[in-house]
């Protein structure tokens, strides 16, 4: 089944460390997504990228980083310079980069501060 | 800046009636609004697509509207099940036409 996979489903970060959460899509779709999910809050757009090696900041990209080395995978780096990272953090794709098509989204990777 | 509102934290019906939520949009006419469905602990799943020149979708049991003048789109699921309870997301077209700006969700009971 296509689909995206997200991985670990859990992590625990120290003070002052860096974390990667994964993100893997065998839909062939050309855009990944990124975004962060707090209680009470809609979804945040962290980072997205339309074409491999081509990625843009979406609306609180402080303190992440990204890279679109291949098509299928968009890891998210969570740095120490993000200050209160504890959320779900969601990935999603589509087929294009168009906002009329649907996104794809995978289960999400629960962060958590030790 | 553009702001979206759903129209409550949390909705409980009984079974077997019609739910209705709402999606307000303001500073911004967005050309396309989604509706998603999201289980906890799960990932949104995509619903349903409207365009800003559609007044009305459907899908089975399903019905979305979209209407410009109020900025407001209206999700109905009607003869509501149990399995229908989650929280339901939505998420208009930004004001870039680029993205998708998602609201905080409504979450939905359904009483048996």
């Amino acid at each position: 089944d296509g689909g995206i996979t997200q991985s670990p489903k859990y992590l625990f970060r120290k003070e002052g460390q860096n974390v990667t959460l994964s993100c893997e899509q065998n839909l062939n779709h050309d855009a990944m997504y990124w975004y962060r999910q707090d209680p009470g809050q809609g979804l945040r757009l962290i980072y997205y990228s339309q074409i491999v090696n081509d990625f843009q900041k979406g609306d609180i990209a402080e303190g992440y980083s990204v890279s679109r080395e291949k098509k299928e995978s968009f890891p998210l780096t969570v740095t120490s310079a993000q200050k209160n990272p504890t959320a779900f953090y969601l990935c999603a794709s589509t087929l294009g980069g168009e906002s009329n098509q649907p996104q794809h989204f995978g289960d999400g990777t629960r962060l958590s501060i030790l | 800046s553009q702001k979206i509102e759903q129209n409550s934290e949390a909705l409980n019906i009984q079974e077997g009636k019609t739910a209705t939520l709402t999606c307000n949009y303001t500073n911004y006419s967005p050309a396309y609004l989604q509706w998603y469905r999201q289980d906890p602990g799960r990932g949104p799943v995509f619903l349903l697509l409207i365009r800003e020149n559609e007044k009305e979708k459907r899908k089975e049991r399903l019905k979305v509207t979209f209407d410009t003048t109020l900025k407001q789109s209206l999700f109905h699921i009607t003869a509501s099940q149990p399995a229908d309870s989650a929280t339901y997301l939505c998420a208009p077209e930004d004001n870039y036409g680029q993205n998708f700006v998602f609201g905080p969700g409504t979450r939905l009971s359904v009483l048996p």
